[in-house]
């Protein structure tokens, strides 16, 4: 089965600086990616998608890459500030039905 | 807001009872989903309707859950017998198609204790 992992330790980071959050996975390769927002007591948001024949993705302040030699896809947040604190969880996709989510990474932002 | 609600927000429940929670997605989406996720983790997919009928079930999805969408619009999600085990947040979503543009809208959750 797949197999998800994203940082294991909450991320802190200082107000303005970029936060880098990372998503690897084994076995097969995702039809695409996507990256969600998840606020305490709150379902996740959609943030971003990126396709298996895509390198990146941008968004405003947020960006995304995936690499599916390594297996692996980074979210960067640049600029960050303290309301892009919580959890950002990534999840892929092989066919059009079932998504797999990793664990999520917590990231807060000191002002 | 998402445009998904679920009801009821919370539920506290004696081991042994029968619970159920309600989905309603956004109205014009016809996929909808069950996800159950706990404290840490992401969410774990539980089952999948393509408008009533139910094409896609974990094997986590024990005997005790029953999950129904009789007229292709709002879901319901019982858990029968209920284990502490059980005590999770139990997420819906619904989707307008299964194609990568089509995104999962999640609704608030339902947080069942089991005690």
């Amino acid at each position: 089965s797949q197999k998800i992992e994203q940082n294991s330790e909450a991320l802190n980071i200082q107000e303005g600086k970029t936060a880098t959050l990372t998503c690897n996975y084994t076995n097969y390769s995702p039809a695409y990616l996507q990256w969600y927002r998840q606020d305490p007591g709150r379902g996740p948001v959609f943030l971003l998608l990126i396709r298996e024949n895509e390198k990146e993705k941008r968004k405003e302040r947020l960006k995304v890459t995936f690499d599916t030699t390594l297996k692996q896809s980074l979210f960067h947040i640049t600029a960050s500030q303290p309301a892009d604190s919580a959890t950002y969880l990534c999840a892929l996709v092989r066919t059009g039905n079932q998504f797999y989510f990793g664990t999520g990474t917590s990231l807060t932002v000191i002002p | 807001d998402t445009g998904v609600s679920q009801d009821p927000r919370h539920k506290i429940t004696k081991r042994g009872q029968n619970v159920t929670f309600r989905c309603d997605p956004i109205s014009e989406h016809n996929r909808l989903y069950w996800y159950r996720q706990t404290l840490g983790q992401g969410p774990e997919f539980l089952t999948y309707f393509q408008n009533e009928a139910q094409l896609e079930k974990s094997r986590l999805l024990s005997d005790r859950f029953s999950a129904e969408r009789p007229k292709g619009s709002f879901s319901t999600l019982e858990i029968q017998r209920t284990e502490q085990g059980d005590s999770a947040m139990y997420l819906c979503a619904s989707r307008s198609g299964t194609g990568w543009k089509d995104t999962q809208y999640f609704g608030p959750g339902t947080r069942l204790t089991v005690l």
